[in-house]
């Protein structure tokens, strides 16, 4: 089955900084790639997902890179500011179907320094 | 629009009692999940249901059953609560078919087995 490690566990930058979260997954066939934000005591939301047919996705200070031949796909974050701090999941699917499972990394604790 | 709802928001049991968390989504989706979140982990799956008429087994299993009771209602069952149960509880639903799609959480429920 599918097995996503995500990296750091937890990250600290000054406001105004660039983060960067990682992820790698071990099903070859997974081609769907979403990221989801926690904040502190609240249900997750998508902020960004990205289909295998691109390496890249962009929506404002957010963006997504993806690397099938390495199996890894990170999140990157620009001019951070203090509601970026959260906790952030990356996922992948196992299986191709749109029916599949969702496997979820064990998340990354965001924290801005002001 | 109430997206997705769950039931009862806080719960508190004792080792051996059962109890029954109910979920209910109004966006016509097809798939429903649960899945529980450890304090400082990530999201495990328990169930999933592709759609009404079919469930899953996903990581975490053991100890509960669930039931889709129709396209609207995916309700989670522990038959004899234990503490390794303690936990937060979020139902999720996603996709009207077709490739992948943004899963929707509820607002979760805070279990407590004592």
């Amino acid at each position: 089955g599918e097995n996503v490690e995500q990296h750091p566990s937890t990250l600290s930058v000054q406001e105004g900084d660039s983060a960067v979260i990682k992820c790698t997954y071990s099903d070859s066939a997974s081609n769907y790639f979403p990221w989801y934000k926690q904040e502190l005591g609240k249900r997750p939301q998508l902020i960004i997902d990205i289909r295998s047919n691109v390496g890249e996705k962009k929506d404002q200070r957010i963006a997504v890179t993806l690397n099938k031949t390495a199996k890894h796909f990170s999140l990157h974050i620009t001019e951070t500011q203090p509601e970026d701090s959260a906790v952030y999941f990356c996922a992948a699917p196992e299986g191709y179907s749109s029916a599949s499972k969702i496997i979820f990394g064990s998340g990354t604790r965001l924290s801005i320094r002001p | 629009n109430a997206g997705v709802t769950q039931t009862p928001k806080f719960q508190v049991l004792k080792t051996g009692q059962s109890m029954t968390l109910q979920c209910a989504q109004d966006m016509n989706h097809n798939s429903m999940y649960w899945y529980r979140q450890d304090p400082g982990m990530g999201l495990r799956l328990i169930y999933y249901s592709a759609s009404e008429g079919t469930t899953d087994k996903g990581e975490v299993p053991n100890g509960y059953n669930v039931s889709r009771l129709n396209k609207r209602e995916f309700s989670l069952r522990l038959e004899s609560a234990a503490p390794s149960q303690t936990s937060v509880y979020f139902c999720a639903s996603s996709g009207r078919g077709g490739s992948y799609n943004e899963q929707f959480f509820g607002p979760g429920t805070r279990l407590t087995v004592l």
